[in-house]
């Protein structure tokens, strides 16, 4: 099973507006990763926030983590039409020994015009 | 070009041939990694590397072996093909601090196999 699923599944929005999606996950973590995939291509890390910190900002994206509820949220403000992809959450989980990342089901996001 | 290089890019498999997928990567990244992703799915862990020499399993290992006799080269080895492995593989790279992957992962373009 996976240790990340991300909510909702799919989502639409206008040009303009925000988007947010959420992961929760299971186990004890070092970090929570998200990153990008466009259609066909590999996946681009966009921010990585530690279990010891809240709330992590880059450009358009701010992410939140709660390790008390295990979940995270990915928001994207004032979308635009290239923000179209799939987001997906990575934990690094805590371990006695081999550290792994494990990725969640992911949200598609369309942005319309 | 700094980077995950991935090839073959494309490849169509008959069942019960073997192959080999290859992944290099040249930003001395210690942990390396390959992923196999289904559609409309996300990405399962199958063999991971955390060093040269050094190799685990994740999720789904069956039917794969890997190997890490340098840094930059993480070759994938399918041992007989089945119609199951149809998937896109991804190879990616890190670096890691003391075993915590504190750094994003760079990921390979990625492979596209059909066995048949």
């Amino acid at each position: 099973s996976q240790q990340g699923e991300e909510d909702p599944q799919a989502l639409s929005i206008q040009e303009g507006e925000n988007a947010t999606m959420n992961c929760s996950y299971k186990t004890s973590i070092n970090n929570l990763q998200w990153y990008r995939q466009n259609s066909g291509r590999g996946l681009v890390h966009l921010i990585l926030i530690r279990s010891n910190e809240r709330e992590k900002h880059s450009g358009r994206l701010r992410v939140t983590l709660d390790t008390s509820k295990k979940s995270s949220s990915l928001l994207i403000t004032a979308s635009r039409a290239a923000d179209t992809a799939s987001y997906f959450c990575a934990t690094d989980a805590k371990r006695a020994a081999g550290n792994k990342l494990t990725f969640g089901g992911g949200t598609r996001v369309l942005v319309k015009p | 070009n700094a980077g995950v290089t991935q090839t073959p890019k494309f490849q169509v498999l008959k069942t019960g041939q073997s192959m080999t997928l290859q992944c290099a990567q040249d930003m001395n990244h210690e942990y390396m990694s390959w992923y196999r992703q289904d559609p409309g799915m996300g990405l399962r862990l199958i063999h991971y590397s955390v060093g040269a020499g050094i190799t685990d399993q994740g999720e789904v290992p069956n039917g794969y072996n890997v190997s890490r006799s340098t840094t930059e080269d993480f070759p994938l080895r399918l041992l007989s093909a089945a119609p199951s492995q149809t998937s896109v593989y991804f190879c990616a790279s890190s670096y890691s601090e003391q075993g915590i992957l504190n750094y994003g992962y760079t990921f390979g373009s990625g492979t596209r196999l059909t066995v048949v």
